[in-house]
């Protein structure tokens, strides 16, 4: 089984629309992390949740809203898609937020927005 | 603010070639330092880490050494394989409200060829 999984792997949509993101873990880990990687490949933080608390929150467009509805689950759901938000999103979990900087990751979600 | 500067790829190599992956950081004090790697595929998984100055971080034969001097970790391979084809990823930790967050460079994609 695959320990952090998201789903789909790959979102074509248009401007406009609205979509989600669903991200599992089963590693019994407490933290998790949503990172977007865009086009020059940098890798930043955009969200973290500890056992359902919102506990990370980069400047990030109030279109994206993070929904944890318990500690082994953080969707992602983009409101109004706008073409700059085209970008592979990766999902990540840690066994905590303080002690533990190992993170395990899914294998990435491929947005394209046209 | 904390930042993390990769040399770009590709880079391509021959089987048993040496490897060197440069990366430098910007950061107040002394973070912990990670290098990440991302085979095709799949998520971002932990190679190897330093927690301090001096600090060789090693696994599967590839070795960085945190340098204060220089504020480098680089990551060396005596010997590639093909089988380490992947992205490879630099990262600092900050703490950030008491919570830890990674902030990663651009990755540096590495192609070997038999």
């Amino acid at each position: 089984d695959t320990a952090v999984s998201q789903t789909p792997k790959y979102l074509v949509t248009q401007m406009g629309n609205d979509k989600s993101i669903k991200c599992e873990q089963n590693l019994g880990h407490d933290t998790m992390y949503w990172y977007k990687q865009d086009s020059k490949k940098f890798l930043k933080i955009m969200f973290s949740y500890n056992n359902k608390e919102l506990i990370i929150n980069e400047t990030v467009p109030n279109r994206f809203s993070p929904k944890s509805p318990d500690k082994a689950h953080l969707n992602l759901h983009i409101n109004s898609l706008e073409l700059g938000d085209s970008a592979v999103y990766f999902c990540a979990s840690s066994p905590d937020s303080t002690t533990n900087e190992k993170l395990f990751f899914g294998s990435g979600t491929q947005l394209s927005v046209l | 603010g904390d930042s993390v500067t990769q040399m770009e790829g590709p880079v391509t190599l021959s089987e048993e070639a040496f490897l060197t992956i440069n990366c430098t950081y910007t950061a107040t004090g002394y973070p912990s330092l990670f290098w990440y790697v991302q085979y095709p595929g799949e998520g971002l998984q932990l190679l190897l880490k330093a927690t301090k100055a001096d600090d060789k971080g090693s696994n599967k034969g590839f070795e960085a050494t945190y340098r204060k001097e220089t504020t480098s970790f680089h990551l060396e391979k005596g010997s590639v394989q093909v089988s380490d084809s992947a992205v490879y990823f630099c990262a600092l930790k900050r703490v950030s409200g008491g919570y830890n967050k990674l902030i990663f460079g651009a990755g540096t994609r590495l192609a070997v060829h038999p």
